[in-house]
């Protein structure tokens, strides 16, 4: 079945620190990806999304590209924040029976960013 | 302002006993859904509904159970039966439940439930 593997955390970085979180997918046909945030205590938050190959999301200074050539979307950031620290969730959407979609979910990264 | 809500944020049960969480949405959105998230470990579905009084089973929905009575509420049970059920429980809502690609999932802020 359809499935989505992240790097496992944590990860610390220092403050304007360049962030790349890896995400990597296993699906059939042409399924749309997204990464989420989850900050302490809270619930998820959709960070950005990409519907087909080569699409770019972005947002907030944060960029994935879908790559279908190396079922990738990895996460980026030129410059991290403190503000930045939470998990990171990398997700794709899977059809289910009666053409109704559901997401499947990576385990999420857990990122640190000290001052 | 539009969102989801939950209720209560902080849950705590006596083994053997039944507890409900409450999901409200002001979004209009057609389809609701329940997860749990474990430490370490991704979300998991629990039980998600398309449309008013239909539901159906997720991924690990024994010893859960819910209802859809009104579009804006999903109320989701956990029973006595759920073996380990201590774990955050976050709802989410979307529009337009009709195989669209790129169905994006609004989350409420999540209930955090502990068994004593």
């Amino acid at each position: 079945g359809n499935s989505v593997t992240q790097m496992e955390g944590p990860v610390t970085l220092s403050e304007e620190a360049f962030l790349t979180i890896n995400c990597t997918y296993t699906a059939t046909g042409y399924p749309s990806l997204f990464w989420y945030v989850q900050y302490p205590g809270e619930g998820l938050q959709l960070l950005l999304k990409a519907t087909k190959a080569d699409d770019k999301g972005s947002n907030k200074g944060f960029e994935a590209t879908y790559r279908k050539e190396t079922t990738s979307f990895h996460l980026e950031k030129g410059s991290v924040q403190v503000s930045d620290s939470a998990v990171y969730f990398c997700a794709l959407s899977d059809r289910m029976a009666g053409n109704n979609r559901k997401l499947i979910w990576g385990l999420g990264t857990s990122l640190a960013v000290n001052p | 302002d539009g969102g989801i809500t939950q209720s209560p944020k902080y849950l705590f049960r006596k083994e053997g006993q039944n507890v409900t969480l409450s999901c409200e949405q002001n979004l209009n959105h057609d389809a609701m859904y329940w997860y749990r998230q474990d430490p370490g470990q991704g979300l998991r579905l629990i039980y998600y509904s398309q449309i008013v009084n239909d539901f159906q089973k997720g991924d690990i929905a024994e010893g859960y159970s819910v209802s859809r009575e009104k579009k804006e509420s999903f109320p989701l049970t956990v029973t006595s039966a759920q073996k380990n059920p201590t774990a955050f429980y976050l709802c989410a809502s979307s529009i337009f439940w009709t195989g669209r690609r790129d169905n994006e999932q609004f989350f409420g802020p999540g209930t955090r439930l502990t068994v004593l």
